[in-house]
Parts: structure tokens; C-alpha cells; sequence
């Protein structure tokens, strides 16, 4: 069964350090997302991805945060300068039509030190 | 911003009852509801789901209701089996949107 694939599982940085998660959605899927969940915490979306562009954002998905998708596989969101407080579980999720339910990856968890 | 609501955070059942998730939300905005099992360590799976236009939907052992006079939603699970031991989301979308709203989750235990 196709799945959403996350790399790396866990990521530690210092803070003002910029990192890059990566993500490989399922192929046929057409519409990305990235969630974080900080430790005890609900799930909170960040930001949607469709035809190439940014769909929707957070008031969280601030100008520290960027998406892309590089080729026809991957995609990828980068935090330029790391604060303690980006520490997070990190989930991409994919869906072949909006209306559709999402599929979630198994995360990246992110420590900022 | 609590738009979707677990208000019971734990939750013990006895292997072969009925356990019973519940889910209150506030947007009436919202046209659809769906249900994520997360185990440690890895990411939401999707469950089940129903529209707004419905008020019940089954699928095997899980069935979700929909009460939207009351907006409130549950998630039934029969027979609990020790491997439904997880945490439990219930999350929403308005019509036309991209984004989850999630709720912030019920650890079910399944006692064998």
C-alpha cells in the first residue's frame, strides 16, 4: 500500500540553524500539507500545497517558513532561523483531491537546542 | 482556537465492549468529519469518515454519528480489541478549504 514517507525521523539543531524536512507524498496525490504538533499539544495545520503554490497558511506558517517541491516527488519544508520553540513533531500529509481524506506521514521530530 | 473538541483525554474499555469517542465542535462551517488513529511514534491514520449531509457512517467494527443540531460527533468501536489501544483524533474541514482543524486527541486502552 502506497505511503507518505518522511526523512529524517528525528533532526536536532541549534537554534538559529536552518533545516530542511523532507517529504515523498503518494504518487498520484496532488495536493501537500505540513502539520506540526508540539509535545502535548493538538495537531495544528501550517500550510497547503497545490499546482505548485502555497493554497493556504497559518498564522504559524510565518516569512521563517518555506515549501517547495524540487522535483516530481519530493516535498520539502525549510525553517530558516530555528527558535526553541519550532521543537516539534513535523507531519506531511497528501490527498489526490481536497475533498479527500489526507494521508499523514510518520513524522520528523524536530528538537531545537 | 478550539474549534474541534475531545473533551475526554483517557478513556479504558474491556476487550469485546463498545468503546465510545466523543467529538464537539463549534464552526458550523464545517462539512467534514473524520476520524485519525495515531500509535507512538508514528503519524496519524485515517479512520472513517462522514459528510455533513449524513448522520451515521459504518465501516467494519468502527461506525462515526453525526449530530449536527448538537454538533457533536462520536466514534464507536465494537468489538475493542487490545490492538485498538491508541490515541484517537477527530478532525474537521470547512468546505472549499485545505486545512484540518484536529481535535486534541483520547488515549483509548483496550484492557485484554
Amino acid at each position: 500500500e502506497p505511503e507518505v514517507t518522511q526523512t529524517p525521523s528525528h533532526q536536532v539543531t541549534q537554534m538559529g540553524q536552518e533545516v530542511i524536512l523532507r517529504c515523498v507524498p503518494i504518487s498520484n496525490h496532488l495536493y501537500f500539507y505540513w502539520y506540526r504538533q508540539i509535545l502535548g499539544q493538538k495537531v495544528e495545520f501550517l500550510v497547503s500545497f497545490y499546482n505548485n503554490e502555497i493554497s493556504e497558511k497559518s498564522e504559524i506558517f510565518d516569512d521563517q517558513f518555506s515549501v517547495e517541491r524540487p522535483d516530481g516527488s519530493n516535498f520539502t519544508l525549510k525553517i530558516r532561523s530555528t527558535k526553541l520553540e519550532d521543537s516539534a513533531m513535523y507531519f506531511c500529509a497528501s490527498n489526490r483531491d481536497s475533498t479527500y481524506e489526507q494521508y499523514f506521514g510518520p513524522g520528523t521530530r524536530l528538537t531545537v537546542t | 482556537d478550539q474549534q474541534v473538541k475531545q473533551n475526554s483525554p483517557s478513556l479504558s474499555v474491556q476487550e469485546g465492549r463498545i468503546s465510545i469517542l466523543n467529538c464537539d465542535y463549534t464552526n458550523s462551517m464545517f462539512d467534514y468529519f473524520l476520524w485519525y488513529k495515531k500509535y507512538p511514534a508514528e503519524g496519524p491514520t485515517f479512520l472513517i469518515s462522514i459528510s455533513s449531509i449524513k448522520d451515521k457512517n459504518e465501516d467494519g467494527r468502527f461506525t462515526v454519528f453525526l449530530n449536527k443540531s448538537a454538533k457533536h460527533l462520536s466514534l464507536h468501536i465494537v468489538p475493542s480489541q487490545p490492538g485498538d489501544s491508541a490515541v484517537y483524533f477527530c478532525a474537521a474541514y470547512v468546505g472549499g478549504a485545505n486545512n484540518l482543524f484536529f481535535g486534541t486527541g483520547t488515549r483509548l486502552t483496550v484492557i485484554p
